[in-house]
């Protein structure tokens, strides 16, 4: 089945400092991949939906600047927490989308950043 | 907004004993997808239904879409240890391929 790698699985970084997550889909290309993030006990919340070659959309409420997202490749997207903080801390995930519009979405383990 | 309603939130059974999860919209669905959440870990995709009234069956796991596609569950028949997680449903809500999550029902097994 399709496999998408999330690096790294976790990290714990300095408040100030910035966090880059990649997400790459090992044997399918992806021109959709979804980036998200979850509190403990709770759903999924979209950040933002990242197209190969083009700008993200970022979902309401989500700020841009902070949350950098790049998707330079068909099997590439990267998401970078600027100047991260405390409140930043969560648990993010990615998604590749497959070739057809009701494929599922195939998730990477997901990273876990702790800001001190 | 768009949301589908996804009950119970938590559930807590008996090892051998049967659950349910239910998937309620208020709007027709053209689609809906099951996946699960082990603690600690990442979603993984279970089923995907697209035609009315649809059942479909993974050995103890049955999935079915209501017939006006407004509806879904997913039964579970005596449940393991290994079915502990969390199970949300989710559905493409229009052309950009974002799914809508539902809040998704946690279940603990005692053994």
């Amino acid at each position: 089945g399709a496999v998408v790698s999330q690096h790294p699985s976790w990290v714990i970084c300095k408040s100030g400092t910035s966090v880059k997550i990649e997400c790459r889909s090992l044997d399918f290309q992806a021109t959709t991949m979804f980036w998200y993030r979850q509190f403990p006990k709770q759903s999924l919340m979209l950040m933002a939906t990242s197209n190969e070659g083009s700008k993200a959309t970022y979902e309401q409420g989500v700020e841009k600047d902070k949350f950098l997202i790049n998707h330079a490749s068909l099997t590439l997207s990267t998401l970078t927490v600027t100047s991260a903080h405390p409140e930043d801390s969560s648990f993010y995930i990615c998604s590749a989308a497959g070739a057809f519009f009701n494929s599922p979405l195939h998730f990477g383990n997901g990273t876990r950043l702790t800001v001190t | 907004g768009q949301q589908v309603m996804q009950i119970p939130q938590y559930q807590h059974v008996q090892e051998g004993e049967d659950f349910t999860t239910y998937c309620n919209s208020s709007t027709t669905l053209s689609n809906i997808q099951w996946y699960k959440q082990r603690p600690g870990g990442h979603p993984v995709f279970l089923i995907q239904l697209v035609k009315s009234g649809e059942v479909k069956k993974q050995k103890r796991l049955t999935f079915q879409f209501g017939e006006a596609k407004k509806n879904s569950s997913l039964h579970i028949t005596a449940t393991q240890t290994t079915d502990v997680g969390t199970y949300f449903c989710a559905y493409n809500a229009g052309n950009n391929r974002k799914l809508i999550w539902g809040l998704g029902t946690s279940l603990a097994v005692n053994p």
